[in-house]
């Protein structure tokens, strides 16, 4: 399985915007590129995701390097509940198992 | 908007004894999930479950694992004699199809397992 790298670590101010990279330099050609986080005590959340083009949805946006070797989840606003460990995860386009691979994910932290 | 349930929030079990978890997914979803967290540590694939069969599992899910679905609505994890390294949260999660494109998965809050 493809790997990803993420910092472990980010911080931001309330109301500011977020980029949270995402490495991933191994990807194959038809591997989509999934976000998810998991805030305190609770399951993971779909965030958002995407294959070559820059994608929006209520949550956020990602924005995809021209080679897919890396990607960005950006959010445009933060809130104090949107701190959370972002995991960023690659599916293989011919899987069929539905099966996510997570890894160490970054915890965002935003202060008020 | 619905959501995958998971009962109960907490158990406390001994070393040995056998453990059921609940889950009721989102109830037109097909393809069914269970993950682990052990604390401090990354959530970890065990099984998925498609047409009442297991359709891949981990190294993780072994003989003292099993799930079921008993009654169409319900899908539920049991482990036959549970360890001290069986303590950790664990995740249901349903999704409607399988596929890369659309198939997001919907966690629960998760139960966790404490044995002591």
């Amino acid at each position: 399985d493809a790997k990803t790298t993420q910092p472990n670590s980010m911080e931001s101010n309330e109301e500011e915007p977020v980029h949270l990279p995402c490495n991933h330099s191994t990807i194959s050609g038809t591997d989509y590129i999934h976000w998810y986080r998991q805030l305190p005590s609770q399951g993971p959340e779909y965030v958002i995701h995407g294959l070559t083009s820059n994608v929006n949805n209520r949550m956020a946006s990602l924005a995809i390097a021209e080679d897919r070797k890396s990607s960005t989840l950006i959010l445009h606003r933060a809130t104090l509940r949107d701190a959370a460990v972002y995991y960023c995860i690659l599916r293989p386009g011919s899987s069929n198992t539905g099966k996510l691979i997570f890894g160490q994910g970054t915890t965002l932290q935003v202060k008020p | 908007e619905p959501e995958v349930t998971q009962t109960p929030s907490h158990q406390v079990t001994q070393m040995g004894q056998e453990v059921i978890l609940h889950c009721v997914p989102i109830s037109n979803h097909l393809y069914f999930y269970w993950y682990r967290q052990i604390l401090g540590q990354k959530v970890e694939f065990l099984v998925s479950f498609y047409n009442n069969e297991i359709s891949e599992k981990s190294e993780i899910f072994d003989d003292q694992f099993s799930v079921e679905r008993p009654d169409g609505s319900n899908f539920t994890l049991k482990i036959r004699s549970t360890k001290l390294e069986d303590s950790a949260m664990y995740f249901c999660a349903s999704s409607e199809v399988r596929t890369t494109n659309t198939g997001e998965l919907f966690f629960g809050e998760g139960s966790r397992l404490t044995v002591l």
